[in-house]
């Protein structure tokens, strides 16, 4: 069963685009929703995280939006840039329980 | 950037061979965390450590994998008789605490190849 669904699987943007990328999720005791970015040949890195408290949170170009009555929630890249072009992976856990459900990851190509 | 030391990065073994995989974590982090990360990019956790301590692991490890954190040793992996399913990325995380909400920093990971 899997309890994280990541869409797209692949995504295309051209330099200056805006990137969407959204996650869904079954489990109604996730709280806290991570995203990774990960390079090729190297491990996942925290891009930006939420709590299933807030709404919204901003890190610069990347925004990721949480809705709680949908159990959904999104990552939003302004100003794609050719360096973005990585997979990225959303993960949700509960408190109590330590390791987190990944999704399956959007592999994003940003075009110059 | 995470600190996290993984090795080797690449590992090959014939089917029914021994896999042993090293991490150390980032210098102060208690919990560490390992996950197998497949060719479809999709994450199984394997087991995690508080300290020397197990706090989860999932059936699979119990059986053909072991795993420890020794005291001032790195942490290791070992597949003690590999199959070719096992093929996979194996990636160490530590982080400062056992919350859910901390973050986990990963390491570059080990690639192993069963054939």
């Amino acid at each position: 069963q899997q309890q994280v669904r990541q869409s797209p699987q692949s995504l295309t943007v051209w330099e200056g685009g805006t990137t969407v990328l959204t996650c869904s999720y079954e489990d109604s005791t996730f709280n806290y929703f991570p995203w990774y970015q990960q390079f090729p040949g190297e491990g996942p890195a925290l891009l930006i995280s939420i709590l299933s408290v807030s709404d919204k949170k901003e890190d610069g170009r990347f925004t990721t939006f949480f809705n709680k009555r949908e159990k959904k929630l999104s990552l939003h890249i302004i100003d794609s840039q050719p360096g973005d072009s990585a997979t990225y992976f959303c993960a949700a856990s509960a408190g109590g329980n330590y390791k987190p459900t990944f999704g399956k990851g959007t592999s994003l190509v940003v075009h110059p | 950037n995470s600190k996290v030391i993984q090795t080797p990065r690449y590992l090959v073994k014939g089917q029914g061979q021994k896999a042993k995989m090293r991490c150390i974590p980032e210098k102060g982090h208690p919990v560490v965390f390992w996950y197998q990360q497949n060719k479809n990019n999709e994450f199984k956790f394997l087991i995690n450590f508080q300290n020397q301590e197990v706090l989860q692991q999932i059936d699979m490890t119990e059986k053909r994998f072991s795993a420890e954190c020794p005291s001032n040793s790195p942490c290791s992996l070992e597949i003690q008789s590999s199959e070719a399913g096992d093929s996979a990325l194996y990636l160490c995380a530590s982080s400062l605490s056992m919350g859910n909400q901390d973050t986990q920093y990963f390491g570059p990971g080990t690639r192993l190849l069963v054939l």
